[in-house]
């Protein structure tokens, strides 16, 4: 079974760039986390689905950050415009609702803005 | 008071060591309660879940403090490739609603 697939693996931009990062969850995996890792730090979470509906979305910085599930299945994590702090890991995860919480994670995309 | 507070770290052992981490959590209505294990540069993986009851697997424990909103992990017989971070994962309430990472207490064994 293939595990979560997330693109690109790392991204290097200037400040002020828009990045955009795309994540394929488990098929028939319903939710679908997008989370931020700083060195050194947790992953802390950015927004959740539960099929194409953000159900938690309250730690994504609105002014610059943008996602979507349009279909229910894959997902686009946006920055525009990009700033140096959003260097960081970005992790998807996929799980099923119910009965289990367990999560998978991809690969992660590290972000490095210059 | 941060959601997922975990032990300082790093803990540096020797192999066959015994350690243990500590976690507590804020939200008291949390029901889901997990530890993840994060090699370096690597993404988080299941350790294993934590339930009232106490669970183990292997060379690994974990226990749960509902009354005191604590959770702890033991490690026993600690091997070099246990080398790792770990993280103390709850939930925010209800079954189903989002997993929140403590950030995470670094082991490293050494021979």
């Amino acid at each position: 079974e293939a595990g979560v697939v997330q693109s690109p693996r790392y991204k290097i931009i200037e400040k002020k760039q828009p990045v955009a990062f795309w994540c394929n969850p488990i098929s028939g995996h319903n939710t679908l986390y997008w989370y931020r890792q700083n060195l050194g730090q947790g992953p802390e979470l950015l927004i959740r689905y539960e099929n194409e509906e953000a159900v938690d979305d309250s730690q994504l910085p609105k002014d610059r950050f943008s996602a979507e599930r349009l279909k229910g299945v894959d997902s686009t994590l946006k920055i525009q415009p990009a700033e140096l702090g959003d260097s960081a890991v970005y992790l998807c995860a996929s799980s099923q609702t119910y009965p289990s919480e367990k999560l998978f994670f991809g690969s992660g995309t590290q972000l490095s803005v210059l | 008071r941060k959601e997922v507070e975990q032990d300082p770290g790093p803990f540096n052992v020797p192999e066959g060591a015994t350690v243990a981490f500590n976690c507590t959590y804020s939200n008291s209505a949390s029901q889901s309660f997990f530890w993840y294990r994060q090699d370096c540069r690597k993404e988080p993986k299941l350790l294993m879940s934590v339930y009232s009851s106490g669970n183990e697997d292997g060379r690994f424990t974990a226990q749960l403090n509902r009354a005191s909103q604590y959770i702890s992990l033991l490690i026993r017989d600690s091997k070099l490739s246990d080398s790792a971070t770990y993280l103390c994962v709850v939930n925010r309430g209800q079954a189903g609603t989002a997993l929140i990472f403590g950030k995470g207490t670094t082991l490293s064994v050494s021979s």
